[in-house]
């Protein structure tokens, strides 16, 4: 059972537009929220972070939009350049769990 | 800068043949973790560890074991590996009582079971 939903799968951007990707949980314990970003041949690092206190956290061109109320969360990437080609994963923690949830991922493809 | 390394980048195994793949972190974390990465499945988590000889199952630790006798390596065994276990596994370190903060990732090692 899937604790984080991501979508798309898969998402094909033209060079300054903007990416969206989204993510939806149910378990309302979680209280952490990070997004991770892969590159071929590399592990994830982590690239933003949002607590559920805040419904915004913006980091250059980067930018997670939160939801509590919905219980989604998504990641915006203005500007879009061909270097944020990658894959990228939300996750979801909660107090007492040893672990992060992750979603699926989305491959992102900017094209030039 | 933290670094996380795996033994291997690439392994080719043949289906019962016992697998060790290996992680190292020189940033003294206290919590490691192994993870397999799937297409459409994301991150799974296999096996966690918050100290030397401490264990615990993440999601998916059927057919797979883990040792932890340093601080700083964590190794994931394969017993007797089946075609289903091939995949890219990943390591990964966090700091104690943190283990949703910053999880930082080797480079993953691809295995093949034939």
């Amino acid at each position: 059972q899937q604790q984080v939903k991501q979508s798309p799968q898969s998402l094909i951007v033209q060079k300054g537009g903007i990416s969206i990707i989204n993510c939806a949980y149910e378990n309302t314990a979680f209280d952490y929220f990070p997004w991770y970003q892969q590159f071929p041949g590399k592990g994830p690092a982590l690239l933003i972070a949002i607590r559920p206190d805040v419904s915004e956290k913006k980091e250059g061109r980067f930018t997670i939009s939160f939801n509590k109320s919905a219980k989604q969360f998504s990641l915006h990437i203005m500007d879009s350049q061909p270097g944020d080609s990658a894959t990228y994963f939300c996750a979801a923690y909660r107090a007492g769990a040893n672990n992060l949830f992750f979603g699926t991922g989305t491959r992102l493809t900017v094209i030039p | 800068d933290v670094k996380v390394t795996q033994s291997s980048r690439y392994l080719v195994k043949r289906t019962g043949e016992k697998v060790f793949l290996e992680c190292v972190q020189d940033m003294d974390h206290e919590n490691m973790f192994w993870y397999r990465q799937d297409p459409g499945l994301g991150l799974r988590l296999i096996y966690f560890s918050y100290d030397v000889k401490m264990k615990e199952k993440g999601d998916i630790p059927e057919g797979y074991s883990v040792s932890r006798e340093k601080k700083e390596r964590f190794s994931l065994i394969l017993e007797s590996a089946s075609t289903n276990q091939t995949s890219m596994y990943l390591c990964a370190s966090s700091l104690q009582g943190r283990p949703q903060e910053t999880q930082y990732f080797g480079p993953g090692t691809r295995l093949l079971v034939l």
